[in-house]
């Protein structure tokens, strides 16, 4: 149980182009999914916290324009890298709360993002 | 002062070994305590969680001394399958932010040789 999906695992786009990584929760309902960032030999980086229905809390140096947080649903939560830049590139992994556990987190396997 | 501080390594120890990880955290209000396992372009995957009174898992024991803001990670008996990216990981009070928020060190890289 509580498995989390991320799609696409790996993507490649040009300088400019935008794109969408989104999140699944596939056997439980997730009130609450996370965003984070993980360069190179670097740790995660917490981006922003989404809860369902709601905006996204986004961190502090985290663009809230060029990353655009949908949680449209319990089990799906999407990442938009708007205008993206080859700075851009590195891994985004979701993680899923959930509903009436909101201190476990389940991860998914993690997309990785290189921008020519 | 990062708000969760380990010893980057790396560990590079031979198969039957016992290896040991520290951690520090700054936040002294933190209220739930993880040690993950990342290996190589994966997500982290939880390794067990840290109780006051310590715990132990197989050949992992975790410590916490809450006094001294430090987290442990023992690892007996090293195996090749133990090689890694370990992570101390600290659920941390944040007054603006949400209680549930984790916050990751930047890992400990453990290779377990032949």
């Amino acid at each position: 149980g509580a498995v989390v999906s991320q799609h696409p695992s790996r993507v490649i786009c040009k300088s400019g182009t935008s794109v969408k990584i989104e999140c699944r929760s596939l056997d439980f309902q997730a009130t609450t999914m996370f965003w984070y960032r993980q360069f190179p030999k670097q740790s995660l980086m917490l981006m922003a916290t989404s809860n369902e229905g709601s905006k996204a809390t986004y961190e502090q140096g985290v663009e809230k324009d060029k990353f655009l947080i949908n949680h449209a649903s319990l089990t799906l939560s999407t990442l938009t890298v708007t205008s993206a830049h080859p700075e851009d590139s590195s891994f985004y992994i979701c993680s899923a709360s959930p509903k009436g556990s909101p201190y476990e987190q389940y991860f998914g396997p993690g997309t990785r993002l290189t921008v020519t | 002062r990062k708000e969760v501080e380990q010893d980057p390594g790396p560990f590079n120890v031979p198969e039957g070994a016992t290896v040991a990880f520290n951690c520090t955290y700054s936040n002294s209000a933190s209220q739930s305590f993880f040690w993950y396992r990342q290996d190589c372009r994966k997500e982290p995957k939880l390794l067990m969680s840290v109780y006051s009174s310590g715990n132990e898992d197989g050949r992992f024991t975790a410590q916490l001394n809450r006094a001294s803001q430090y987290i442990s990670l023992l690892i007996r008996d090293s195996k090749l399958s133990d090689s890694a990216t370990y992570l101390c990981v600290v659920n941390m009070y944040r007054p603006s932010g949400s209680a549930r928020q984790l916050t990751f060190g930047s890992g400990t890289q453990l290779t377990v040789l032949p």
